[in-house]
Formats: C-alpha cells, structure tokens, sequence
C-alpha cells in the first residue's frame, strides 16, 4: 500500500499560468478530500468527492479553481490564471468511507507561483 | 470564530517529560483524530478516536464527546517527537482541523 500519492511533489508556475495536481488516492478509499496549507492560514479544506461524485466544494475559491474525478482511482485540482496568493502545499487525502473511519494525507504538491 | 482550539501553541520539554496537548471544539463531531507533522512533511495519523480513551505505544488520547474535547498524552517524551500535533474533527464529511501545538524536545 503506497499511501496516497500526489504528483507532482513540486511545481513552480509563472503568474497566469495554469497548475493541475493529481492525485492518486487508497485503492479502495470512496472519499477524496483537498486541502491547502500555508503558514499564515494553516489547513484549509477546498473540497470532497464521494463515489467520485462531488459532495461539498464549500472551500474552493469560487473563480479560478476546480476539482475533478473522473475515476475512482485519481483526482484532479486545477488553478487557472495562477496568482502569487496561491502559492501553498496542497494536500489530498482519502478515507475509505463514510463511516468515519480513519482519513489518511499524501506528501503534498508545493506549488510556487511566481 | 475558530471551530477546533488547540493547547498550548508551542510547547518544549526535556527528553523523557511527559506532554499533555489539548483540543477543544465548537462544532458537532463523532470522530477526532490526531495528526503528527514535521516541518515539511506528510501530514500522519496518530490516533483516531471517536470517543473514550485510545492507546498506541507512548501515545494516548482521551476524547468526551459531549464536553467537546479531547486530549493527547505523550509520555516519556523523546527528541524526535518533536514537531506539530494537530487535532482534527469530522461531523461525517469534512475534516476540520486545529492550529497545532508545536512541540520542541530538547536533549
């Protein structure tokens, strides 16, 4: 079992430009979560997938950001139109289902937006 | 207002202190976990607990529910424990997390 994997790990961008982060949850995990963290803000929930479908998006910036899961086994954060502001790690978890069980985090993706 | 509150938000010990870290919470949960992280690292889960008492190795974590909080004890505290302990909460869906406690242990 490798965990959750993100890719990539790193990702500089030039401000305006696009940034798409994978991620690759727990074979098996019906749930998908993303999330942001920066130091000034701490953890910050974007958005949730169950069954692939799209359950809550309450945290995600209303322009500019979108999520997708087209499969079972990847998921997809999409930033269009990079700005400075959005540099963060930003960090997919899964959790097997609903019932409350554990949520497990890949490493992250930095992305850097300068 | 802030939905998890951690305490303290930094704490040192000497090698081998015991560290009681604590979580208290505004929202409706059935589920809280701890998480440890290093500067730079993954995110990884140390506890979940959704309610009484939840032992692994030096760690345990007491969670009542209805007073909303939870707590986590380290004992026996060594250097690399250092690093931030997060609690986070669920109300069924989204994970809710707390500010940390930055944890420093010292020789």
């Amino acid at each position: 079992n490798a965990g959750v994997i993100q890719t990539p790990r790193h990702k500089v961008t030039g401000k305006g430009q696009e940034a798409t982060l994978w991620c690759e949850p727990i074979s098996g995990h019906s749930a998908v979560f993303w999330y942001r963290q920066t130091i000034v803000q701490g953890l910050e929930f974007l958005t949730y997938f169950r069954n692939q479908a799209p359950i809550d998006d309450s945290g995600m910036p209303k322009e500019r950001f979108s999520a997708q899961m087209p499969n079972q086994s990847h998921s997809t954060l999409k930033i269009q139109s990079t700005q400075p502001q959005d540099s963060a790690v930003y960090l997919c978890a899964s959790r097997r289902d609903r019932t409350n069980t554990e949520v497990f985090f890949g490493k992250g993706t930095r992305l850097t937006v300068v | 207002e802030q939905q998890v509150q951690q305490s303290p938000a930094s704490l040192v010990l000497q090698e081998a202190e015991n560290a009681e870290l604590q979580c208290s919470f505004s929202i409706f949960t059935n589920q809280v976990q701890w998480f440890y992280q290093r500067p730079g690292g993954r995110l990884v889960s140390l506890l979940y607990n959704p309610s009484g008492t939840k032992q692994s190795g030096r760690l345990t974590s007491t969670t009542v529910i209805k007073e909303r909080r939870s707590s986590l004890h380290i004992s026996s505290s060594q250097i690399t424990d250092s690093g931030t302990y997060l609690c986070a909460l669920s109300n069924y869906n989204v994970l809710y997390f707390g500010s940390g406690t930055k944890l420093t242990v010292e020789p």
